[in-house]
């Protein structure tokens, strides 16, 4: 059974460059998650989704961000134009509804490590 | 607002036991989770409360406290493989929903 697939695993660009970052969600979850992660800042959540419709954006840190899920199955993560700031590590999460499980708990994708020079 | 509390590392010898703490301020109560981060890896799932008490998990067990606002995961014969960052997350309590509100972790090095 795969888990969370997020593609690139790495990704290095240059400032100004727009980056794509994708993730493929466990089949059958109703929720998908953004995330990022920095030493600085733990783990921020970026923006989630429930059944393919954005709920709370409020973590995207300016316009420069957009995340999409156009299908149950396939998520992205958009940044354009990219800044050195924006390096850390993206992570995607998907789970069942509160009401779909005992624990309901997010699965974590390996997350992609983003690198703008 | 929410605000999630954890100590910010620890260090602990192997084979001994180590409770990782964890308060948080919330404007209500949903369940409250730990993960498990290794360094490089993404958060893996360990243990979730939602009633008072401590749930077990064979080496790892996790206490809640809804009246204190407070949560500790109790780490037993500790094993070099434990070191990890151990992160406390909430459920967002307006509403149902599964959003997670995370602290900022705790660094745990095992020494021998």
């Amino acid at each position: 059974d795969a888990g969370v697939i997020q593609s690139p695993r790495h990704e290095v660009t240059e400032m100004g460059q727009e980056v794509t970052l994708r993730c493929k969600p466990i089949s059958g979850h109703d929720y998908l998650f953004w995330y990022r992660q920095t030493m600085m800042r733990g783990l921020e959540l970026l923006i989630y989704f429930n059944n393919n419709v954005p709920i709370d954006d409020s973590g995207m840190p300016e316009d420069r961000f957009s995340a999409k899920m156009p299908n149950a199955s396939f998520s992205t993560l958009k940044i354009q134009p990219s800044e050195p700031r924006d390096s850390a590590v993206y992570f995607c999460a998907s789970s069942l509804h509160i009401t779909g499980g005992p624990y309901n708990e997010q699965f974590f994708g390996p997350g992609t490590r983003l690198t703008v020079l | 607002g929410q605000n999630i509390d954890q100590p910010t590392e620890m260090t602990a010898t192997e084979g001994a036991i180590v409770q990782i703490n964890c308060t948080y301020q919330t404007s209500g109560f949903n369940g409250l989770f730990w993960y498990q981060q290794h360094a490089g890896e993404a958060p893996t799932f360990l243990s979730y409360n939602v009633l008072d008490g401590l749930e077990e998990k064979g080496r790892f067990s996790s206490f809640l406290s809804r009246s204190k606002g407070y949560s500790y995961l109790l780490l037993k014969e500790l094993q070099m493989k434990d070191s990890a960052s151990y992160l406390c997350a909430v459920r967002d309590p307006g509403g149902a929903t599964n959003k997670l509100i995370f602290g900022t972790g705790t660094l745990l090095a095992v020494q021998p």
